[in-house]
């Protein structure tokens, strides 16, 4: 069964970068496109990016600049990269299987921004 | 950017209703829509895409419609555990996502 998980820093200063890891188990990374999508609190939902390990990346054209996505075969995870974060960043932040819409997803993971 | 606009905002039903959410999109996004359960603390869970395929386990009282820029989600025999948030998604240019609507008890 097919499972998803965030990782990463729950508290990030202005200025720096996001960086989250997203773990997968019971797929291979390699099968299947991966997305991040997120959620401000109390908003609707945001496709970040999505990723195949053949056709590389594409990225929401509002963070276009910002943002990078990488796949860890050998560890079967995948990466999210924000620089230059501000408070606008705060958010819940989801990984997903899917290029564009998402059939599986993690928890989410909460990463705040203090402004 | 387009722009997905849900009504209406909240609908108030009762268990065992039929209902119906709608979804507008500021131009023609074909058939690349789908919808979304979402409840408190949880992530989205897939129940359409492509406007009217159930995803994979998604009960057969969900059906979506719809093309271009007109859609439907509708909940046949509501039951207790259909209490949540649904959003609809257009993927045709990107991804953006409606509002939402929220679905409570009468």
């Amino acid at each position: 069964q097919l499972q998803l998980r965030e990782s990463g820093p729950g508290l990030v200063k202005p200025s720096d970068t996001l960086s989250l890891v997203c773990s997968v188990s019971g797929a291979s990374i390699n099968d299947y496109y991966w997305s991040w999508v997120r959620q401000s609190p109390g908003k609707t939902l945001e496709w970040i990016a999505y990723m195949h390990h053949r056709g590389g990346a594409d990225y929401n054209p509002s963070l276009r600049g910002r943002v990078s996505m990488s796949l860890d075969a050998s560890r079967n995870e995948f990466s999210l990269n924000l620089e230059s974060v501000t408070a606008s960043d705060s958010a819940v932040y989801f990984c997903a299987r899917g290029m564009l819409t998402g059939h599986y997803w993690g928890p989410g993971t909460l990463v705040s921004v203090p402004s | 950017e387009i722009l997905m606009t849900q009504s209406p905002a909240t609908l108030y039903v009762s268990p065992g209703d039929r209902v119906t959410l709608s979804c507008r999109a500021s131009q023609s996004v074909q058939t690349s829509v789908a919808w979304y359960q979402q409840k408190p603390g949880q992530s989205p869970r897939l129940l359409i895409h492509d406007a009217s395929i159930r995803a994979k386990g998604v009960p057969a009282r969900f059906g979506g419609s719809g093309s271009a820029t007109v859609f439907t989600l509708t909940i046949n025999n509501l039951q207790s555990e259909d209490f949540a948030l649904y959003y609809c998604q257009q993927y045709n240019e990107w991804a953006t996502f409606g509002q939402g609507t929220k679905v409570e008890v009468k």
